[in-house]
């Protein structure tokens, strides 16, 4: 497709839920992203991806918080045993390559834990 | 310390002045800087990007870096309405880490 595509673009999960959210960048971008992004503050890193490569996790809050890109082109984000504080809009951005500049942003996908 | 910090603001300036919105950063191995800009409701997106020292102009948008005090700038000449939303500064390293954002409103 012509843009980074995230699906769904709404979940509502009952906590305790397991949820996998899943992004599909742009054809032939090397470097995938995962944010979070609480009501009224920037997007917080998740992780990274260099092709397959997990190459940084750094930023999953908690051992619950999984994300995966076993063919180098889509992700998923799984979280397990949804909490509230989990509510949020889950971001997922691509880029050319390591060297390239420019992140390309889904439209999110916002997940709401009651 | 979070590697980039920003002013969260929020910051309000009437239509047609001068808005101005600064970020810090702690990694001195910082290379590029960008200003993306965030509506409500929507996703970011890139508006400006400066690697050298000194001034970038773009129509009504200058960034300004300064890498020796470890900052970068964003100014909005004659300010607009449509100008109102969130300015995330990030800083390209090998993992794209964002400011926590300054909230600009821009006022007729």
């Amino acid at each position: 497709g012509a843009g980074v595509s995230q699906s769904p673009r709404y979940k509502v999960a009952k906590r305790g839920q397991d949820v996998a959210l899943r992004c599909d960048p742009i054809s032939g971008h090397v470097s995938l992203f995962w944010y979070q992004q609480a009501l009224g503050q920037g997007p917080e890193f998740l992780t990274y991806f260099q092709n397959e490569a997990q190459l940084d996790k750094s930023g999953l809050p908690s051992d619950r918080f999984f994300a995966e890109r076993p063919e180098g082109s889509v992700s998923t984000l799984k979280i397990q045993r949804t909490q509230q504080e989990d509510s949020a809009v889950y971001l997922c951005a691509s880029r050319l390559d390591r060297a390239g500049k420019k992140l390309f942003f889904g439209s999110g996908t916002q997940l709401s834990v009651l | 310390q979070k590697e980039v910090e920003q002013n969260s603001g929020p910051l309000s300036v009437p239509e047609g002045a001068i808005a101005s919105l600064n970020c810090t950063y702690s990694d001195r191995g910082s290379q590029s800087f960008f200003w993306y800009r965030q509506y409500s409701g929507k996703s970011p997106e890139l508006i400006m990007f400066i690697y050298s020292n000194g001034d970038k102009e773009d129509g009504r948008f200058t960034a300004q870096l300064n890498k020796a005090s470890q900052y970068v700038s964003l100014l909005i000449r004659d300010s607009q309405p449509s100008d109102s939303a969130t300015y995330l500064c990030e800083t390209n390293n090998n993992d794209m880490r964002f400011g926590a954002g300054t909230r600009l409103t821009v006022k007729p």
